[in-house]
């Protein structure tokens, strides 16, 4: 079974700042995916950004970007230039990938980080 | 557009009267299922569904039951709820090959008295 564990519950940053949340998980897969789920007030839950284990390259979305560690097991992310907007809970996933077989598609999340991004 | 249609976001009811969670996708993602957000607990998977007519248990099943007659709809059914399923409930979608992503419905707010 896998875990993700996120042991920051509450981080702050200053609007325009950098700012990473930290993520570890534990699997004995070795093709999987992670990804990182932003949830707002509104509850939505909206994908950040993904990465492909097998994928040496971090994944960057506009300010967004991880620090894929796959020997450590570790996926931060990294927020650039710090927007009001981005004040949310977010969650990191890990996701097996299907290499056939019945097994595929579930998500295990960690608790939870709520960053707080002040004017 | 591309989305998971959850119904309803709210609901408030009384220990032990039926209640259905509906749940769309217009993706046809072949790979649905349920989540329940607790503080502390991140999200945990209830049922899955892999395609139609094939459902299974994820992390914490009881009390819940699933169905999924067509591609599109995979409601979750609590029979008799109980205030301990008082939470914040999801409906997710994906693909099972590609790009891979959930895509999540918008929620449900359920508080059993």
């Amino acid at each position: 079974a896998q875990t993700v564990t996120q042991s920051q519950p509450e981080m702050s940053v200053q609007e325009a700042e950098t700012v990473t949340l930290s993520c570890t998980y534990d699997t004995s897969e070795n093709n999987y995916y992670l990804f990182w789920y932003k949830q707002p007030p509104s509850r939505q839950m909206i994908l950040v950004i993904r990465q492909e284990a097998y994928k040496q390259q971090n994944a960057t979305e506009n300010r967004f970007s991880v620090n894929f560690q796959k020997a450590a097991k570790s996926f931060s992310l990294k927020i650039s230039d710090s927007q009001l907007g981005d004040t949310a809970m977010y969650f990191c996933a890990f996701m097996k990938q299907w290499t056939g077989g019945t097994s595929y598609g579930k998500l295990t999340f960690g608790q939870g980080t709520i960053l707080t991004v002040h004017p | 557009e591309a989305q998971v249609t959850q119904n309803p976001r709210y609901l408030i009811t009384v220990t032990g009267k039926k209640l259905t969670v509906t749940c769309s996708q217009n993706m046809n993602h072949e790979y649905m299922s349920w989540y329940r957000q607790d503080p502390g607990l991140g999200l945990r998977q209830i049922y899955y569904s892999m395609n139609v007519e094939v459902t299974d248990k994820g992390d914490v099943p009881e009390g819940y039951k699933v169905s999924r007659k067509e591609k599109r709809n995979f409601p979750l059914i609590l029979e008799s709820p109980s205030p301990n399923q008082t939470s914040l409930y999801f409906c997710a979608s994906s693909l099972r090959t590609g790009r891979t992503e959930a895509f999540f419905g918008q929620g449900t707010r359920l508080t059993v008295v």
